[in-house]
């Protein structure tokens, strides 16, 4: 069962504009909701991360926007840049008996010039 | 940077043998995994550890085994390969779950 669900899949996006990537999760074991970015080859790194004692974390161009009745988050990517090309994941701390985080499916993003 | 290493990187052997990825972290974390990962697709947690003599199935079924015998270290075992196990496994580590997961770059198996 999925319960990370993150959207779109793939996101074509002209340099300078705005990436919006979703995530929509189920139950939580707490409030802790990264983005991790990756490129080919690469491991995934920490991108942003937000712990909803507030409802937007902004670092630079990266925003995270949470919605906790809705149990929705989103990454905002500003003036995206073709070095922003990669793919993002989502991740929530799934609860169900032990405390992990459970990753989204991952959007593929390319920023064209 | 993160303090955690995968080693080999690429490998490709041939079926029924045995192989072994390691991976080791310098940063004392006690939460370990390991991640399976088809090239562009979503990550598929297989193993995971809270700690020396603590391992635990993930979400997706594998035929692969683990050990946690020293803090730092975290071996990945398949006792026979088959072309199904061909895929990249990464290997993570964090002070909890509520911290950063920190990735190694990852092990491409190809099984021929």
């Amino acid at each position: 069962q999925q319960q990370v669900k993150q959207s779109p899949q793939s996101l074509i996006v002209q340099k300078g504009g705005i990436s919006i990537i979703n995530c929509a999760y189920e139950n939580t074991a707490f409030d802790y909701f990264p983005w991790y970015q990756q490129f080919p080859g690469k491991g995934p790194a920490l991108l942003i991360a937000i712990r909803p004692d507030v409802s937007e974390k902004k670092e630079g161009r990266f925003t995270i926007s949470f919605n906790k009745s809705a149990k929705q988050f989103s990454l905002h990517i500003m003036d995206s840049q073709p070095g922003d090309s990669a793919t993002y994941f989502c991740a929530a701390p799934i609860s169900g008996g032990y405390n992990k985080l459970i990753f989204g499916a991952g959007t593929r993003l390319a920023v064209h010039p | 940077e993160a303090d955690i290493y995968q080693t080999p990187r690429y490998l490709v052997i041939g079926t029924g043998k045995k192989i072994t990825l390691e991976c080791s972290q310098t940063m004392g974390h006690d939460k370990m995994y390991w991640y399976q990962q088809d090239p562009g697709m979503e990550l598929h947690l297989i193993h995971y550890s809270y700690g020396v003599n603590s391992t635990e199935k993930g979400d997706l079924s594998s035929e692969s085994t683990v050990s946690r015998i020293r803090t730092e270290h975290f071996p990945l075992t398949l006792e026979s390969a088959r072309p199904s196990h061909t895929s990249q496994y990464l290997c993570a580590s964090s002070e909890s779950v509520g911290h950063t997961i920190y990735f190694g770059e990852g092990s491409w198996l190809t099984v021929v």
